[in-house]
C-alpha cells in the first residue's frame, strides 16, 4: 500500500482549463500539504491542513482551492489554467510527532 | 530572500570522491532537516538534527548542525551513483508551515 498517494501522475491540459489533482494518505496523520515545484526544483509551501481544517494558504492565486473531504484527503483543483502553472504538484503527509514529511510521488501538470 | 540558502545549487563529481553541501540561513531553528529526491519522486527525510553542534551519521552521510542552530552541512564520503540526487534542507518556519531550500543538485559520475 502506497502511504500517500496521488492522481493523475501526468495532466497534459489547455489553458483556460479547468482540472483537478487528488491525494489520499494512510498514515493517520493530521496534517497534509501541497506543495509546487518549478523547474528549477524549488520546493514551495501552497496550502496546509490540518484535520480538515485550513492552517496556511500561501500567495497563492484564488484560481487554486484546495479541499479536504475527510482527514485522509487533500484535493487541489486549479481554475482557468495558466501557462505558469506548469509544475510538479506535490501533496504530502506530516507526522507531528517527528516532524516528518512523507511525500506523494507528485503530479506534473502540464499546460499548453 | 529565501529563508533556508543551500549551496552550491549544482554539484558534479566522479565516483569515490568526498563532497560537502551547505544549508544556511540568518534565523536559528528548533530543527533541521535533510530531504533527498530522486527523479520521478518526492523527498525522503535522511535526518533531523535538533541539538546545535549535533552530528549524525547515515552510513556514508554526516550531518552537522551548527553551534547556534542557524546553519547545517551534509558530507558524502566516496559518493557513489546511487548518491545522484537533489537535496533538500527543510525547517518547520511556524507550527505546520514546513520550508524548503532550493536545494543541491548532486551528480556522481561513474
Amino acid at each position: 500500500d502506497t502511504a500517500v498517494s496521488q492522481t493523475p501522475k501526468y495532466l497534459v491540459t489547455q489553458m483556460g482549463n479547468d482540472k483537478s489533482i487528488k491525494c489520499e494518505q494512510n498514515l493517520g496523520h493530521d496534517t497534509m500539504y501541497w506543495y509546487k515545484q518549478d523547474s528549477k526544483k524549488f520546493l514551495k509551501i501552497m496550502f496546509s491542513y490540518n484535520n480538515k481544517e485550513l492552517i496556511i494558504n500561501e500567495t497563492v492565486p484564488n484560481r487554486f482551492s484546495p479541499k479536504s473531504p475527510d482527514k485522509a484527503h487533500l484535493n487541489l483543483h486549479i481554475n482557468s489554467l495558466e501557462l505558469g502553472d506548469s509544475a510538479v504538484y506535490f501533496c504530502a503527509v506530516g507526522d507531528s510527532n517527528t516532524g516528518e514529511l512523507f511525500f506523494g510521488e507528485g503530479s506534473r501538470l502540464t499546460v499548453l | 530572500t529565501q529563508l533556508l540558502e543551500q549551496s552550491p545549487q549544482f554539484l558534479s563529481i566522479q565516483e569515490g570522491e568526498n563532497l560537502t553541501v551547505y544549508c544556511n540561513s540568518s534565523s536559528v531553528f528548533s530543527s533541521l532537516q535533510w530531504y533527498r529526491q530522486e527523479p520521478g519522486e518526492g523527498p525522503v527525510l535522511l535526518v533531523t538534527v535538533v541539538t546545535g553542534g549535533e552530528v549524525k551519521k547515515l552510513k556514508r552521510l554526516t550531518f552537522q548542525f551548527g553551534d547556534a542552530r542557524k546553519d547545517s552541512s551534509l558530507h558524502i564520503t566516496a559518493a557513489q551513483p546511487g548518491d545522484t540526487g537533489l537535496y533538500l534542507c527543510a525547517t518547520r518556519y511556524n507550527n505546520n508551515d514546513m520550508r524548503f531550500g532550493a536545494g543541491t543538485r548532486l551528480t556522481v559520475k561513474p
